[in-house]
């Protein structure tokens, strides 16, 4: 089982470029997440997915969108860039929204220039 | 405001040598608790829930206990495969539909053989 799924693993842009993320999990979990992580502020949820259809905003929404493409894949989208976005993302899983099991991918590491 | 903190901020250890990581929090009620382990340049691995006071799940080396305001992760005989951040989140009984976790920015655990 391949479980969460991230690409690209690594990303340069320049301001005002715009950009996916893609993610796909194979454990038919129902809920998606894609958070952010930056040193000295910890995971921080940007979108979550609970269900097939739905998307909810998290901490740190603003500059990106997201789209729940199926069951197995959630995308994130940086529209126009800016050097605030550099950061590693992480899109995670998991059946359920209630529970806090979450099984993460291996990130993004996105710099913006 | 909810907040969850990880102490120490890091942690070298001799293999062999036991040790304590805490994550006290503060939520207007816990709906779990929960310690993930992250390698470099991996995402965050989930290891133990813990719902409720006097708890404890065990994996190998590693036990967890939860207090009303706290939780432990002990650390028996450590290994260098050990080494890693461990994170601490926290799940609050929803006030609404949010289901997001509070993290804790970690432990940065070494374990020198």
């Amino acid at each position: 089982n391949a479980g969460v799924t991230q690409t690209p693993k690594f990303q340069v842009l320049k301001t005002g470029q715009s950009m996916t993320l893609q993610c796909a999990q194979d454990m038919n979990h129902n809920s998606m997440y894609w958070y952010r992580q930056d040193p000295g502020m910890g995971l921080r949820l940007i979108y979550y997915s609970a269900s097939e259809g739905t998307t909810d905003k998290g901490e740190v929404p603003n500059g990106y969108n997201v789209s729940r493409l199926n069951k197995r894949e959630f995308s994130l989208r940086l529209e126009s860039a800016a050097p605030s976005q550099t950061s590693v993302y992480f899109c995670a899983s998991n059946f359920l929204t209630e529970t806090g099991e979450l099984f993460f991918g291996e990130g993004s590491r996105l710099t913006v220039l | 405001e909810d907040q969850v903190t990880q102490s120490p901020e890091a942690l070298r250890l001799q293999e062999g040598e036991s040790s304590s990581l805490n994550c006290s929090y503060t939520v207007s009620g816990l709906r779990g608790l929960f310690w993930y382990r992250q390698d470099p340049g991996k995402g965050p691995e989930f290891l133990f829930t813990l719902y409720s006071a006097g708890e404890e799940k065990e994996k190998e080396r590693l036990k967890a206990t939860l207090t009303k305001k706290e939780s432990f992760l002990h650390i028996t005989a450590p290994k260098p495969e050990d080494s890693a951040t461990y994170l601490c989140a926290v799940q609050e009984v929803p006030a609404g539909n949010n289901r997001k976790l509070i993290w804790g920015l970690g432990t940065s655990l070494a374990v020198n053989p």
